[in-house]
């Protein structure tokens, strides 16, 4: 069955940058996206973007635009996502997941999670 | 891309019924059949229930159900049971690639 594994917990200073993998297996990984997703401590979750692992296509959400890059390996089968300029508020657990290509309308399954703290 | 609105809270008894709203806009659950319902216990990843406004994954009871209408999308779980005790999130399409997330609810059984 599809699974998707991610790397493990992170610690950063201000300013500093983080890059999540993502190992998919079980499914063919050209032929869907892979969505990041973020949850703060008690919070909900906020969406980060999409990436097409068909042909690398992206959208990212406004608020990440010019923070985050977004690829894949198809080699690998593996998903990253890059934030950069890491402040404390980015501080949370990064998920991703898998979604249907042309339209992403569901996410299943998810990655176990990967937190990262930013903290000087 | 504001988040979409949920109740914070929702709780009902084992055996009983419980609804969650999900309230978008018409560039968001308006405008397309693409909302999805999530479960997320504790310290756990979240699960996919419900897809396409109504439809249920393989392997997920038909307890849960789900609705909508103009710029708002239901949930229902009947016949609460403890293990529905979770956190429950809405996410709807947005157009070109982007998605948005409600605010979670918290149900509980009492």
């Amino acid at each position: 069955q599809a699974q998707l594994v991610q790397s493990g917990g992170e610690v950063k200073k201000p300013g500093a940058s983080v890059k999540v993998s993502c190992k998919a297996s079980g499914y063919i990984f050209t032929s869907y996206g892979i969505i990041w997703v973020r949850q703060a401590h008690g919070q909900g979750l906020e969406w980060v973007g999409w990436i097409s692992a068909h042909n690398g296509d992206t959208n990212y959400a406004q608020k990440f635009q010019g923070r985050v890059t977004m690829t894949t390996d198809t080699s690998t089968t593996t998903a990253y996502m890059e934030l950069r300029s890491l402040r404390s508020d980015d501080t949370a657990v990064y998920y991703c997941t898998r979604g249907q290509l042309p339209v992403a309308n569901w996410f299943d399954p998810w990655g176990q999670g990967t937190l990262v703290t930013v903290s000087s | 891309q504001s988040a979409l609105t949920q109740p914070p809270s929702a709780s009902g008894s084992p055996g009983q019924s419980v609804t969650i709203s999900c309230t978008g806009t018409s560039s968001d659950i308006g405008g397309y059949n693409y909302v999805s319902w999530y479960q997320q216990h504790p310290g756990k990843a979240p699960k996919l229930m419900i897809y396409d406004v109504s439809k249920r994954p393989s392997g997920v009871p038909d307890r849960f159900s789900g609705s909508k209408s103009g710029n708002t999308a239901s949930l229902t779980v009947s016949g609460l049971r403890a293990e529905d005790d979770a956190d429950y999130y809405c996410s709807s399409y947005a157009g070109s690639n982007n998605f948005v997330f409600g605010t979670g609810t918290k149900v509980a059984v009492l």
